[in-house]
């Protein structure tokens, strides 16, 4: 089974809220659920993660419902430069860091 | 320095020969990854370490990969005869403790290996 299903892509508009949702419907009671970005020719880099209901930092929001079966990571006012590859992990009793094909989001002038 | 180190950022070889890339981790953390990652594709595991507990090779493609920490800080990965496919980018993240339960992962910005 699949640990995390997330959209392929995305587009925005500059100044727009972007909102990618993931759905973890085997997470297990321990588990974080964890956001990475990631931009060509650069590796991944953690962009926030979170337990369950809201957490918020200065580049994004993570909403969690209180089943913790999805989550929604909130880009607030895209930028050219928010284009790139988001990562949502859980790790389901495994340490492997699974990433799946992320979702790559596109923003627009 | 700070964050995660990887060297060399760009390694061109000839097909038959055998590469050795390097990682230097954020001191102190007990777990390093190394991931490969081909144009426009995922991440792809190769190799885990943690502490001094045995690596989880489950990951690597074949026989010619090899990889070890020594002193559970640096490592490196060797490929041994080298072929066109392993044509890739070579990721390493550290992390300080076991991912998943709150610590985040550091990725270095990776080696980019061509071979011709």
């Amino acid at each position: 089974l699949a640990k995390t299903t997330q959209p392929i892509s995305m587009d925005s508009y500059e100044g727009q809220e972007v909102n990618i949702t993931c759905s973890h419907n085997n997470i297990a009671t321990n588990d974080y659920i964890t956001w990475y970005q990631q931009f060509p020719s650069q590796g991944p880099r953690f962009i926030i993660q979170g337990y369950k209901t809201k957490v918020t930092n200065e580049v994004a929001s993570l909403f969690i419902p209180a089943d913790r079966k999805s989550s929604t990571l909130s880009l607030p006012r895209v930028s050219l430069s928010d284009t790139a590859v988001y990562y949502c992990l859980v790790p389901n009793n495994d340490y492997k860091l699974s990433f799946g094909a992320g979702t790559t989001v596109t923003v627009r002038a | 320095g700070a964050g995660v180190s990887q060297s060399p950022s760009n390694k061109v070889t000839e097909k038959g020969k055998d590469v050795e890339l390097r990682c230097d981790p954020i001191s102190g953390h007990t777990a390093l990854y190394w991931y490969r990652q081909s144009l426009g594709q995922g991440l792809e595991f190769l190799i885990y370490f943690q502490g001094n507990s045995a690596p989880d090779k489950s990951g690597l493609p074949s026989d010619r990969f090899s990889a070890e920490r020594t002193g559970g800080s640096v490592s490196t990965l060797t490929i041994q005869r080298t072929q066109q496919e392993d044509s890739a980018v070579y990721l390493c993240a550290s992390v300080p403790g076991v991912w998943g339960t709150g610590p985040e992962a550091f990725f270095g910005q990776g080696t980019r290996l061509t071979v011709v």
